[in-house]
C-alpha cells in the first residue's frame, strides 16, 4: 500500500463546477499535511497547509480526519486557471520530517 | 527575490557521463531536498540535507551523490551508475522548525544523448 494515496484521475469539469479531491495516508505518526499544485512542466506550488479544524483560502477548503487518515480539497466555482495536477503531501516527524507526495489528481476544466 | 535557483534548464548526458545539477537558495533554508519525478508519476526522494556537512539518502539514492559544503547550496551529482536517468528533477528547501512547507525550484529536465 503505499503511503499517500490520491484519486486517480483526471477529472474533467465544466467552469463554476464544484469539485473535491480525496488522499488517504496510512502513517498515523503523520504530523504536517499540504495541497501543492503542479501545472504541466512545472515545479510543485504550494496551495494550502491543512489544519486539523479545516481551513479555507477563498475557492479553496481543506479537511483533515485523523481518525481515517484522510484530507480533502475541495475547489468552488472552478475557473480556466485551476486546471493543473494537485498533489497530497504528507510529513511525518518519524520520518524525519520528509515530505511524502501522492501521485496526483489531475483537473482539466473545460469552457 | 528570495528563491531557489536551479540550473541548468535542460541537460543532456552521455553514455558513462557524470553530471552535476546545481541548486542554490537564498531563503536561509536550514533543509534542502532533491526529488526526482517521472512522467505522470510522484516526487521521489533521492537525497536530504538538514544541516552543512551532512545529509541523508532517500528512498532512490542509488547512482547519484549530493554535498553539503555551504548552508545556500546543494548539489545533485547523476553518476554513470544511474542506468536510467532521465527524469524530471526538482530541488527544494524548508525551515526545520514546526511545520513548515517545502519551496521548489522550477526544476531541470535531464535527457540522454
Amino acid at each position: 500500500r503505499k503511503e499517500v494515496e490520491q484519486d486517480p484521475g483526471p477529472f474533467n469539469v465544466p467552469e463554476g463546477a464544484t469539485v473535491a479531491f480525496n488522499c488517504t495516508y496510512s502513517n498515523s505518526a503523520s504530523q504536517s499535511f499540504f495541497w501543492y499544485r503542479q501545472d504541466c512542466r512545472k515545479e510543485p506550488k504550494l496551495l494550502m497547509s491543512v489544519y486539523s479544524s479545516g481551513n479555507e483560502d477563498g475557492r479553496f477548503t481543506a479537511q483533515l480526519n485523523r481518525a481515517s487518515q484522510y484530507i480533502s480539497l475541495l475547489i468552488r466555482d472552478s475557473k480556466l486557471s485551476d486546471s493543473a495536477t494537485y498533489l497530497c503531501v504528507v510529513t511525518s516527524y518519524n520520518q524525519g520530517g520528509k515530505l511524502i507526495f501522492g501521485q496526483g489528481t489531475e483537473l482539466s476544466v473545460k469552457p | 527575490d528570495g528563491g531557489i535557483t536551479q540550473s541548468p534548464k535542460y541537460l543532456f548526458r552521455k553514455e558513462g557521463q557524470n553530471v552535476t545539477l546545481s541548486c542554490e537558495q537564498n531563503l536561509n533554508h536550514d533543509a534542502m531536498y532533491w526529488y526526482r519525478q517521472d512522467p505522470g508519476q510522484g516526487l521521489r526522494l533521492i537525497y536530504y540535507s538538514q544541516i552543512v556537512n551532512d545529509f541523508q539518502k532517500g528512498d532512490i539514492a542509488e547512482g547519484y551523490s549530493v554535498s553539503r559544503e555551504k548552508k545556500e547550496s546543494f548539489p545533485l551529482t547523476v553518476t554513470s551508475a544511474q542506468k536510467n536517468p532521465t527524469a524530471f528533477y526538482l530541488c527544494a528547501s524548508s525551515l526545520l522548525q514546526g511545520d513548515q512547507p517545502q519551496h521548489f525550484g522550477d526544476g531541470t529536465r535531464l535527457s540522454i544523448l
